[in-house]
């Protein structure tokens, strides 16, 4: 257990729709990152929050969105899905921006 | 941006026999992590190494830190049914984000 947390596990839902999927970071690591990682391929860098503000941007697409809270916990937010968007999303979590990131265990997400 | 190739892409081998497999980069890295992912998991942290030279062990795992710092070594000793996985090295160019590898898949057949 790498101490990050991911809710939900699992998500289905249709094409054209929203969802919010949710990390909490290890205790006392105020870095978060998301990543994608489609079918039998790397991980992809989405986007990254230290302490609250975005600190580093990827290859995320202008329909997705995250924020960082002041607990610390992100929401990354995908909207007018489509199903290519259909992947494994995971949050990780680190110290600081150049320390080990340890990873929750994911959401995957089901576009129909 | 920057990019790690790792090799071997996929690789099966038979229960008992040791692996190696390999991280190389164009740019000089700082830090190495590896990390190993089981199907429909998070990837786990196994080895982070952090100076160019360095060989450090994890049970029946051990990388090293290339002297050119451009590349990392994973070799695993004995392998067993469980080590099948996807591993993946990530690597942070100084002063910038980690990169991560696109994976180095392992079968272990039995």
């Amino acid at each position: 257990d790498s101490g990050v947390t991911q809710t939900p596990k699992h998500l289905i839902t249709a094409t054209g729709q929203r969802v919010t999927l949710r990390c909490s970071p290890r205790s006392g690591d105020l870095s978060v990152y998301w990543y994608q990682q489609s079918l039998d391929q790397g991980l992809q860098f989405l986007i990254q929050y230290y302490n609250g503000e975005e600190r580093a941007k990827g290859n995320i697409l202008e329909r997705f969105s995250a924020q960082q809270f002041p607990d610390l916990h992100s929401e990354l937010n995908l909207s007018s899905l489509e199903l290519g968007d259909s992947a494994l999303y995971f949050c990780a979590s680190s110290v600081a921006t150049l320390s080990e990131q340890f990873f929750g265990p994911g959401t995957r997400l089901t576009v129909l | 941006g920057q990019q790690l190739n790792q090799s071997p892409q996929s690789m099966f081998i038979q229960e008992g026999e040791d692996v190696s497999m390999n991280c190389t980069s164009s740019s000089i890295f700082n830090t190495w992590l590896w990390y190993k992912q089981d199907p429909g998991e998070g990837p786990v942290l196994l080895i982070a190494l952090y100076k160019a030279g360095e060989l450090t062990s994890n049970g029946r795992l051990t990388a090293q830190f290339g002297i050119t710092r451009k590349d990392s070594f994973l070799n695993i000793s004995a392998s067993i049914p469980s080590d099948v996985g996807i591993y993946f090295c990530a690597g942070h160019p100084g002063g910038q984000n980690f990169v991560f590898g696109p994976g180095t898949r392992l079968s272990v057949l039995p």
